[in-house]
């Protein structure tokens, strides 16, 4: 069966310093993969997605960049956070393939101080 | 850029009461999703309706796709504590590769 791994859980990083959130899915093969970023008690905004190794797609113009290095990884990075990047990051896989259904990592809860 | 708004952003019920929260896009959808966030947790999908006019239950909750596949609904009857949460929809917009979601409904519940 297909699941996918999203570390860390928690991360409180400085003001300036930099970002790297990484995930991985495991029992599937060339998914869709996608970041979402949730502010509390808000929705689902999505940064960044992916339906193939090296291909990027950008969502929001920001400080964030996302790369896929292999089939199932998926990295979100930042070289200097703010303290607006504060928020709960989601990973996310599809099938692709014409299936868009979600399956979402356990989430980073990301405070900037 | 294409849009769904989700109604209303937060719903109190008292346990027993039926609750409702609706979905509407500004373009005409593939398929349309719903998700179900418990309180700290991450989403969860629940169901996903793609014909026009579809009607799906399961056990209390009924999810409902409009006839221009362009809104839907999802209706739970007499809910019970382990409703709590955050539901929301999602537009699959044909060809895009990802999807939409809403704002999202967040239900509370008096026992």
């Amino acid at each position: 069966s297909q699941t996918i791994h999203q570390w860390p859980a928690t991360l409180v990083q400085p003001v300036g310093s930099p970002l790297s959130l990484e995930c991985t899915v495991e029992g599937t093969s060339n998914p869709n993969l996608y970041w979402y970023r949730q502010a509390a008690g808000r929705g689902l905004q999505l940064l960044f997605y992916s339906v193939g190794i090296g291909q990027i797609s950008s969502e929001v113009p920001q400080n964030l960049s996302a790369s896929r290095p292999q089939d199932r990884q998926f990295i979100l990075s930042s070289k200097k956070l703010l303290l607006s990047d504060s928020g709960f990051y989601l990973c996310a896989w599809s099938p692709g393939t014409g299936s868009t259904e979600a399956f979402f990592g356990q989430g980073t809860r990301l405070t900037v101080v | 850029g294409q849009q769904v708004m989700q109604i209303p952003q937060y719903q109190h019920v008292q346990e027993g009461e039926d609750f409702t929260t609706y979905c509407n896009s500004s373009t005409t959808l593939s398929n349309i999703q719903w998700y179900k966030q418990r309180p700290g947790g991450h989403p969860v999908f629940l169901i996903q309706l793609v014909k026009s006019g579809e009607v799906k239950k399961q056990k209390r909750l009924t999810f409902q796709f409009g006839e221009a596949k362009k809104n839907s609904s999802l209706h739970i009857t007499a809910t019970q504590t382990t409703d709590v949460g955050t539901y929301f929809c999602a537009g699959d917009i044909q060809g895009a590769q990802k999807l939409v979601f809403g704002q999202g409904t967040r239900l509370t519940i008096n026992p």
